[in-house]
C-alpha cells in the first residue's frame, strides 16, 4: 500500500529564512506521481507542483524549489527567503500507477503547518 | 470560470441526520472524488467516479453514498450523520489525464453533534 509521510508536524520561522518541508513516500509501483499542495488560511487547496517518477530533476520556480530522490524515496520542498504569505499547511501526496484506477486518487501526508514570522 | 463549486460551505447536523454535500465543475472532466480532512490525519479519499454512472470506493468510504448522473454533478450524501463525520469535506475534479492535477473546491466544513 502506499504511503506518505511528512515528519514536521508544524514549522516556525521568521521571515527571510529558507525552509525545507520533508516528504517521504511508500509505493510499490515503478509508475507513480509526487504533488505538493499548499492550503492557506483561508483553507482552499492550491496545487504547487507535479513530479513523475521517471522525471528525477529538480524544479524551481521563484522562491520555491523541488528536490526528488528516488534513492532515498524523498520528495522534499524548499522555501527560500521565506515570507509571511507562505504561512500555510504544506501537503505532499502520492498517486500510483500508470493512468486508469489511478486517476486523482492521491495518497495524502499528514501535512506541514509552516508558519512565518515577520 | 467557476471550477468546482461546492454548497454548502458551513452546515451544522444532528446525529440521524441526514443531508446531501452538492458538488459541481464546469471544466468538463470525467473524473471527480471527494475527500475528507481531518486534523493530523491529511486528507483521505471517500468515494471517486472516472465518468458518469460509475462510482468506486476510497479509503474511508463507510456512512456516505454517491451517485454521478451527470458529467458535471457528484453529490456526497450522509445517510445518518454521526460526530466522527465532523470534517471538512473537499470535492475535487481532474481531467482524463494524469498529466493534469486534481481541482479541488474550498470545501463544506461539517459538524455533527
Amino acid at each position: 500500500a502506499q504511503k506518505v509521510t511528512q515528519a514536521q508536524t508544524e514549522i516556525s520561522v521568521v521571515e527571510k529564512e529558507d525552509v525545507t518541508l520533508d516528504c517521504v513516500y511508500e509505493t510499490r509501483d515503478t509508475t507513480y506521481y509526487l504533488f505538493w499542495y499548499k492550503q492557506p488560511p483561508s483553507g482552499e487547496l492550491v496545487f504547487l507542483i507535479r513530479r513523475n517518477s521517471f522525471d528525477e530533476q529538480n524544479e524551481i520556480s521563484g522562491r520555491y524549489s523541488w528536490n526528488f530522490q528516488k534513492s532515498t524515496s524523498s520528495f522534499n520542498f524548499t522555501i527560500t527567503a521565506s515570507q509571511v504569505v507562505d504561512s500555510a499547511v504544506y501537503f505532499c501526496a502520492l498517486s500510483e500507477g500508470a493512468g486508469g484506477t489511478s486517476y486523482g486518487k492521491l495518497t495524502f501526508g499528514q501535512g506541514t503547518i509552516l508558519t512565518v514570522h515577520p | 470560470n467557476a471550477g468546482v463549486t461546492q454548497t454548502p460551505k458551513f452546515q451544522v447536523l444532528k446525529t440521524g441526520q441526514s443531508m446531501t454535500l452538492q458538488c459541481a465543475q464546469d471544466m468538463n472532466h470525467e473524473y471527480m472524488s471527494w475527500y475528507r480532512q481531518d486534523p493530523g490525519m491529511g486528507l483521505r479519499l471517500i468515494h471517486y467516479s472516472v465518468g458518469a454512472g460509475i462510482t468506486d470506493q476510497g479509503e474511508v468510504p463507510n456512512g456516505y453514498n454517491v451517485s454521478r448522473s451527470t458529467t458535471e454533478d457528484f453529490p456526497l450524501r450522509l445517510l445518518s450523520a454521526a460526530p466522527s463525520q465532523t470534517s471538512v469535506y473537499f470535492c475535487a475534479s481532474r481531467q482524463d489525464s494524469n498529466l493534469s492535477p486534481l481541482h479541488f473546491g474550498n470545501g463544506t466544513r461539517l459538524t455533527v453533534t
